[in-house]
């Protein structure tokens, strides 16, 4: 079936250290979600990518798409321990279709 | 109040059990969906519904059954529960119109079954 692979599984990091967490797809994507489920919570939306290439900015997240739309990554700045969670991207079952495969997400962690 | 309500929010059950899990919006949303979290394979959709006479199969919807009661309600059943049916189960809205994609989950239902 079709599959999202997401590296790195975890990520262990100090407070105000970088993370980066990748995306890549078998196909060529309509769109790309993200979203994060912080420990014991639910996944909460974070942004869709739509075009390629598109860059998007939330404060210190950096979402990007890949030329090619088969690829995304969810960049953040200086982590903060409220960033801790995991991050999942998502994308259509069906090319178009609003039925989500998720990847299987990267774990943040965040020594303070 | 929340906006997508999912009950209960923890269950324990026996082996051949049938067992209903509940979900309802608040948001208007016509679109409604069933996923369950393991950990290390993010989350897997077992059922959805585009309208309530829409219902459709997901990827792992074997062992398992679902209602649309009404646009706002959607649960998803277990006939005879079998222990590697153990996960969280979230449900998820979502609406399309205006271009906006995201879903909303509701907290989840932590189902163990012994």
């Amino acid at each position: 079936g079709q599959q999202v692979m997401q590296i790195p599984q975890y990520q262990h990091v100090q407070e105000g250290e970088d993370f980066t967490t990748y995306c890549n797809s078998s196909t060529t994507l309509s769109n790309i979600q993200w979203y994060k489920q912080r420990p014991g919570g639910h996944p909460v939306f974070l942004i869709q990518l739509v075009k390629s290439g598109e860059v998007k900015k939330q404060k210190r997240l950096t979402f990007q798409f890949g030329e090619a739309k088969k690829n995304s990554s969810l960049h953040i700045t200086a982590t903060q321990t409220t960033d801790v969670g995991t991050y999942f991207c998502a994308e259509p079952l069906i090319q178009g279709a609003q039925k989500l495969v998720f990847g299987q997400g990267t774990r943040l962690t965040i020594n303070p | 109040d929340a906006d997508v309500t999912q009950t209960p929010r923890n269950r324990i059950t026996k082996t051949g059990k049938r067992i209903m899990l509940e979900c309802s919006q608040t948001k208007g949303h016509d679109r409604m969906y069933w996923y369950r979290q393991d950990p290390g394979l993010g989350l897997r959709l077992i059922y959805y519904s585009f309208d309530v006479k829409d219902i459709n199969k997901g990827e792992i919807s074997d062992g398992y059954s679902v209602s649309r009661q009404a646009q706002a309600k959607f649960s998803l059943s277990l006939e005879s529960a079998i222990p590697n049916q153990t996960a969280l189960y979230f449900c998820a809205t979502s609406d399309p119109g205006g271009g906006n994609y995201g879903y909303t989950f509701g907290s989840g239902t932590r189902l163990t079954v012994v």
